[in-house]
């Protein structure tokens, strides 16, 4: 069966500051993978898509970036961070259907 | 724009009831799909039920199914026989075909509370 990680599930960092969080997919190949952000009691805001390896598509222009360096690896990163970017980030993926299921979350909090 | 509403902020029902959740939609695409989904105070999304836009028939799965009501443009989900752990955050949402069925928009969410 297929599961999603991320980590790390928790984090605290000062503003400007690096940012690096990791999703990884098992059991499937060629997903497309999502990373989501939401705030403080809010719904959720997608950030970046995949189709492919290399391939990202960015929905929100912002200090944020994403890479995949794999199949099933989605990488979201920042060079410098910003207080606006505390929030609840998620990872997703779709195989054949449209559901797409997700991963555990990672809260970050920029000090 | 295409937009998912739920007008509900918060809802209170007692243990065993049945609790509607209000979804609306906004599209002149003829071709999406619907999903709730639930969020526990853990933050993970659960998947709960999808609807296409051209089934004919409303999504059921275990204790929950999906009133689909096109000509309103509405998407509500019925919890039967609703559980303490029914008590999270619910929210609805939509790929819309003209997107490539690539993107889930959502919307803010219907905090649920179940009472003993």
């Amino acid at each position: 069966s297929q599961t999603i990680h991320q980590w790390p599930a928790t984090l605290v960092q000062p503003v400007g500051s690096p940012l690096s969080l990791e999703c990884t997919v098992e059991g499937t190949s060629n997903p497309n993978l999502y990373w989501y952000r939401q705030a403080a009691g809010r719904g959720l805001q997608l950030l970046f898509y995949s189709v492919g390896i290399g391939q990202i598509s960015s929905e929100v222009p912002q200090n944020l970036s994403a890479s995949r360096p794999q199949d099933r690896q989605f990488i979201l990163s920042s060079k410098k961070l910003l207080l606006s970017d505390s929030g609840f980030y998620l990872c997703a993926w779709t195989g054949q259907g449209y559901e797409q299921y997700f991963g555990p979350g990672t809260r970050l909090t920029v000090t | 724009a295409q937009k998912i509403t739920q007008t509900q902020p918060g809802m209170f029902v007692q243990e065993k009831e049945a609790v509607t959740l209000d979804c609306t939609y906004d599209t002149s695409d003829p071709s999406y799909g619907l999903f709730w989904y639930k969020q526990p105070s853990s933050g993970e999304m659960i998947f709960l039920i999808y609807q296409g836009s051209y089934d004919q028939q409303n999504a059921t799965e275990g204790r929950y199914s999906l009133n689909f009501q096109k000509a309103r443009k509405s998407a509500n989900l019925v919890i039967s026989a609703s559980q303490l752990g029914d008590s999270a955050m619910y929210f609805c949402a939509s790929l819309w075909g003209d997107s490539g069925y690539s993107t889930l928009t959502f919307g803010k969410g219907t905090m649920l509370l179940v009472s003993p």
